[in-house]
């Protein structure tokens, strides 16, 4: 019954590789994010989709490409990885479209490092 | 402007103790104010909310102090417990903020016996 999931949980790959991320939320959410934790514990959003649609688009390196085919899932592509890249990626979910202050349900997190 | 400014960075309480975590901002549109508790390993969750109309929230040991004209708001932990050692982030949002919040930086707590 897990409400926000992702895979894989620990991703360890070489520079220049592509990989992917996914996530799947079963709470009926309409809005979907993608978070960047660095070693610092900093929390730092990337994308945001609202019922497929995407809206908010941080300042983020054009590697990095996320899809969502339904508003159940929201995948995380990125190319030619570096060794910047190497954090902890977050999916999170919330109810309504601009319900800011509705909870956001974060998954358990990817850990990627690049080497 | 858009910043949330969190201290201390880390925070070493022994149980029974109060744990106090502060946070600054300077947008004065927000309007909502949350604190997330992050478990090593795990997600970031919410802990407890607060709107600017109210001054203090309580939610168990767990209490939201909110001062509007200095533009802070803190957490304190009553009679903290090993269970309470995690990470804590205030965040904040606003209905023009674009569907998302603004966090802080993060503060690492541990409860020692």
């Amino acid at each position: 019954d897990t409400a926000v999931s992702q895979t894989p949980k620990y991703l360890v790959t070489q520079m220049g590789n592509d990989k992917s991320i996914k996530c799947e939320q079963n709470l009926g959410h309409d809005t979907m994010y993608w978070y960047k934790q660095d070693s610092k514990k900093f929390l730092k959003i990337m994308f945001s989709y609202n019922n497929k649609e995407l809206i908010i688009n941080e300042t983020v390196p054009n590697r990095f490409s996320p899809k969502s085919p339904d508003k159940a899932h929201l995948n995380l592509h990125i190319n030619s990885l570096e060794l910047g890249d190497s954090a902890v990626y977050f999916c999170a979910s919330r109810r309504g479209g601009a319900s800011y202050n509705s909870p956001l349900h974060f998954g358990n997190g990817t850990r990627l490092t690049v080497t | 402007q858009q910043q949330v400014k969190q201290s201390p960075q880390s925070l070493i309480v022994q149980k029974g103790g109060i744990s106090i975590i502060n946070c600054a901002y300077e947008n004065t549109a927000f309007d909502y104010f949350p604190w997330y508790q992050q478990f090593p390993g795990k997600g970031p969750a919410l802990l407890i909310a607060i709107r600017p109309d109210v001054s203090e929230k309580k939610e168990g040991r767990f209490t939201i102090s909110f001062n509007k004209s200095a533009k802070q708001f803190s957490l304190h932990i009553m009679d903290s417990q090993p269970g309470d050692s995690a990470t804590y982030f205030c965040a904040a949002g606003y209905t023009g903020g674009g569907n998302k919040l603004t966090f802080g930086t993060g503060t690492q707590l541990k409860v020692e016996l």
